[in-house]
């Protein structure tokens, strides 16, 4: 049980076009999804949270008008990044959790390399 | 503000090795913390989880680790390395309040093994 997909799994994409992510719960319905940025050899960056039929909620730094994110159901959010660039490049991950997880506890999707050539 | 601290970027050990991934937090209360592991290209996994209780927990793939307030540290350690053992060992803690609160990762570990 708690999985969580995204898809694609890795995207080229020419600089300036811009390119969506899904992320699915399949097997439990997310109240509240997260999406971090993972840079090379680095940690998890928290992007933005987002609850089911909601505004996210993004994390300083983040432009709220580059990532957009949208929680339209209990088992879908997609991030898109618009008017995409080189330094847009980077490892997306997703998260998920449901109203009966532990505190905290979050499910991760196996991530979707992003490349802007 | 939390924060989570694993000193060690990379670390090397021969098979069959035991070894231990340090792990620092700074919280003012009892922290959520959580240790995953994340191989090349792949999401997170969920190792395992301390929240109360027994200070020592058990996780997934023989993996144990031990939450000492005195020393704000939430060590992860195994007593045999497998050559699979091989990956980046994230540690984090519980930030914000409420069932909506998100995680902190420190920037992680590195684990090599040597046959």
């Amino acid at each position: 049980g708690a999985v969580v997909s995204q898809h694609p799994s890795w995207v080229i994409c020419k600089s300036g076009t811009s390119v969506k992510i899904e992320c699915r719960s399949l097997d439990f319905q997310a109240t509240t999804m997260f999406w971090y940025r993972q840079f090379p050899k680095q940690s998890l960056m928290l992007m933005a949270t987002s609850n089911e039929g909601s505004k996210a909620t993004y994390e300083q730094g983040v432009e709220k008008d580059k990532f957009l994110i949208n929680h339209a159901s209990l088992t879908l959010s997609t991030l898109t990044v618009t008017s995409a660039h080189p330094e847009d490049s980077s490892f997306y991950i997703c998260s998920a959790r449901d109203l009966e997880a532990a505190p905290y506890e979050q499910y991760f999707g196996p991530g979707t390399r992003l490349t802007v050539t | 503000a939390q924060s989570v601290t694993q000193p060690d970027i990379h670390i090397t050990v021969s098979e069959g090795a035991s070894l231990e991934l340090r792990c620092n937090y700074s919280y003012g209360a009892t922290p959520y913390l959580f240790w995953y592991v994340q191989s090349p290209g792949q999401g997170l996994q969920l190792l395992l989880k301390y929240f109360s209780g027994d200070t020592l927990v058990q996780g997934i793939k023989g993996f144990e680790a031990e939450f000492k307030r005195s020393q704000s540290s939430f060590n992860l350690r195994k007593p045999s390395v497998h050559w699979s053992d091989a990956a980046e060992y994230f540690c984090a803690v519980g930030a914000g309040g409420g069932s909506q609160g998100n995680l902190i990762f420190g920037k992680g570990t590195k684990l090599s093994v040597k046959p």
